[in-house]
């Protein structure tokens, strides 16, 4: 069964542009979560998707704003780039959100914004 | 968000050795999860726990979830070069959302 994919994997942006990540969950899994990952910050939880609906949200400004399809890929937008949102963006997948249910990472995607 | 509290920050051993390392929250989980991420790459899922007290073994890791819900704990048994990573805890409450600990960086010295 494959494994979490994200692209692109790598990607150069300049400030005030935009950009849109991609995330195709483990075939069967229905939950989709957001992680930004920086040196500084660790690992801050982004939002989760469920079913195509957001089922939690962390604490990140408007700019960052995501969605879920019905074949449960997932996409994470980010507009009017700023230098501090340089960092590895990670989703993670999960059968269906439950007690007992594991998430799975993606590689992640390197966001560099100059 | 919330972050678990995960220590040590750092770890340098001799290959061989034994590594144990833990994480504490502020609130009761129902789960924990422990991850090892190598550089420019996705956290790999290691062990998962779903019961205070739990015991659970993957080769020479072992995680137990601590009694009182609020901490867990890894052990790595005679080091090997390839544990060099990042290691994270992860924890779950009643809500859906998992909280990450703040990573410990395991260097192993042949």
């Amino acid at each position: 069964k494959a494994g979490v994919t994200q692209t692109p994997r790598y990607l150069i942006k300049t400030r005030g542009q935009q950009v849109t990540l991609s995330c195709s969950p483990i075939s069967g899994h229905r939950s989709v979560s957001w992680y930004q990952q920086t040196p500084g910050q660790g690992l801050q939880f982004l939002f989760e998707y469920f079913s195509e609906t957001q089922r939690n949200k962390g604490n990140f400004p408007g700019r960052f704003s995501g969605r879920q399809f019905s074949n449960s890929r997932s996409e994470m937008n980010v507009s009017t780039l700023e230098l501090g949102d340089s960092a590895l963006y990670l989703c993670a997948s999960s059968l269906a959100g439950g007690p007992s249910n594991e998430q799975f990472f993606g590689p992640g995607t390197r966001l560099t914004v100059l | 968000g919330q972050q678990l509290n995960q220590s040590p920050q750092s770890m340098f051993i001799q290959e061989g050795e034994d590594v144990s390392m833990n994480c504490t929250s502020s609130s009761i989980f129902n789960t924990w999860l422990w991850y090892k991420q190598d550089p420019g790459e996705g956290p790999v899922l290691l062990i998962a726990l779903y019961k205070a007290g739990e015991l659970t073994s993957n080769g020479r890791l072992t995680a137990q979830f601590g009694i009182t819900r609020k901490d867990s704990f890894l052990n790595i048994s005679a080091s090997i070069p390839s544990d060099v990573g990042i290691y994270f805890c992860a924890g779950r409450g009643t809500g859906n959302q998992f909280y990450f600990g703040t990573g410990t960086s395991l260097t192993v010295i042949p």
